[in-house]
């Protein structure tokens, strides 16, 4: 079964650094998402990504934070002066769609725990 | 800004009992999507629930949509230790492609 896969799997960084997180969505979706999750909290939306361009981002996603999808398999998530509160784990997911009347449902991979020190 | 709320937080039942997690959002949604996530692991889709007062049912689990389109519920039948991890749903507002997850409820079975 295809899978989206994320690497790496742990990832630590001192404040003030820059990360990039990497995502390989599933092949045939078209929708990509980063979320977050701090540890034992809720799941919390960071941005969602459509045709090469931002579809809709969260407060969260701030200047810092930037994706990319540099060759049309990989997709980023770059954090580019990292902070202590940045550390969590980090989806991402996939979907074929984003149309709420479509059951698709979003693929997410196994995650990117970062902590920063 | 929107929120969704979900209670109980934490839910321990002995193995066999039913259990119920609500589910209730500051706003009309569009849809709903429920995860499971297992202790470690990540988010996964279990169901999309897209129509007011809409009841579907996997096996066990039973997932409903409110009729004014702002709560929702999953119900699970007998549970067994399997079912260990926490449910999680998943909102989107109409014209928005952003999904608002819930707080979450933490499921523990006890055999």
């Amino acid at each position: 079964e295809p899978e989206v896969t994320q690497t790496p799997s742990h990832q630590v960084t001192q404040m003030g650094q820059e990360v990039i997180l990497r995502c390989v969505p599933i092949s045939n979706h078209l929708y990509f998402y980063w979320y977050r999750q701090i540890l034992g909290q809720k799941v919390e939306f960071l941005v969602s990504f459509y045709n090469n361009e931002i579809s809709e981002k969260s407060e969260i996603f701030d200047d810092q934070f930037s994706v990319e999808r540099p060759d049309g398999s990989n997709f980023t998530l770059k954090i580019r002066s990292t902070k202590l509160e940045d550390s969590a784990m980090y989806f991402c997911a996939s979907s074929e769609s984003l149309a709420s009347v479509q059951l698709y449902e979003q693929y997410f991979g196994p995650g990117t725990r970062l902590t920063v020190t | 800004g929107q929120q969704v709320m979900q209670i109980p937080q934490y839910q321990h039942v002995q193995e066999g009992e039913d259990f119920t997690t609500y589910c209730n959002s500051s706003t009309t949604l569009s849809n709903i999507q429920w995860y499971k996530q297992r202790p470690g692991g990540h988010p996964v889709f279990l169901i999309q629930l897209v129509k007011s007062g809409e009841v579907k049912k996997q096996k066990r689990l039973t997932f409903q949509f409110g009729e004014a389109k702002k709560n929702s519920s999953l119900h699970i039948t007998a549970t067994q230790t399997t079912d260990v991890g926490t449910y999680f749903c998943a909102g989107t507002q109409s014209g928005t492609y952003k999904y608002i997850f819930g707080t979450g409820t933490r499921l523990k079975v006890l055999a």
